[in-house]
């Protein structure tokens, strides 16, 4: 079946520190996959997606490549800010037709000023 | 206005109780998904429906009914209400015709605590 498995966290930063994510998955045939973010109090907000192999999604600063070889989606912003604390979600869904979304546990974000 | 509304936002009941979760939305999707968030389990599918006569069990039903009232309704039954069931739930939805990506957009979530 599918999986996604990401870095534990927390992760705690100061302002203008580099970030990376870790994720990387298990699924069959060619799955799309997403970074959400979820904000104190809030839903969860699509913040970039890729839908084939190379593919580099991108949005307020953060960038994930698609890496098919080594099943991999990592997430990375190269300077963090506080508003940026939240917790971020990858997620992959099987491709065309499916309707499933698997989500991976989550990682908390915390930036210090 | 919000595309994916959920009600209540919050809600304490007690063990045993009969609970109902609703969502609405206005985006004109087909595809309709309730989740529950526990703390470092991520989100897990409860039940989704494709349309209005099409409903099915997800990865953890047990415990919960839903009824799809309209292509703009969804909502979520706790027929009898126990503490584990103390969660965030999140109702989404997705548009099959969106190509590849099976992007879900997500309402703002329902905090239940059952006492």
């Amino acid at each position: 079946g599918n999986s996604v498995t990401q870095m534990e966290g927390p992760v705690t930063l100061s302002e203008e520190a580099f970030l990376t994510i870790n994720c990387t998955y298990t699924a069959t045939g060619y799955p799309s996959l997403f970074w959400y973010v979820q904000y104190p109090g809030e839903g969860l907000q699509l913040l970039l997606k890729a839908t084939k192999a190379d593919d580099k999604g991108s949005n307020k600063g953060f960038e994930a490549t698609y890496r098919k070889e080594t099943t991999s989606f990592h997430l990375e912003k190269g300077s963090v800010q506080v508003s940026d604390s939240a917790v971020y979600f990858c997620a992959l869904s099987s491709g065309a037709g499916s309707y499933q979304l698997t989500f991976g546990k989550g990682t908390k974000l915390s930036v210090i000023p | 206005d919000a595309d994916v509304t959920q009600t209540p936002r919050n809600r304490i009941t007690k063990t045993g109780k009969r609970i109902m979760l609703e969502c609405s939305q206005t985006k004109g999707h087909d595809r309709m998904y309730w989740y529950r968030q526990d703390p470092g389990l991520g989100l897990r599918l409860i039940y989704y429906s494709f349309d209005v006569k099409d409903i099915n069990k997800g990865e953890i039903s047990d415990g919960y009914s839903v009824s799809r009232q309209a292509q703009a309704k969804f909502s979520l039954s706790l027929e009898s209400a126990i503490p584990n069931q103390t969660a965030l739930y999140f109702c989404a939805t997705s548009d099959p015709t969106s190509g590849a990506a099976n992007e879900q957009f997500f309402g703002p979530g329902t905090r239940l605590t059952v006492l």
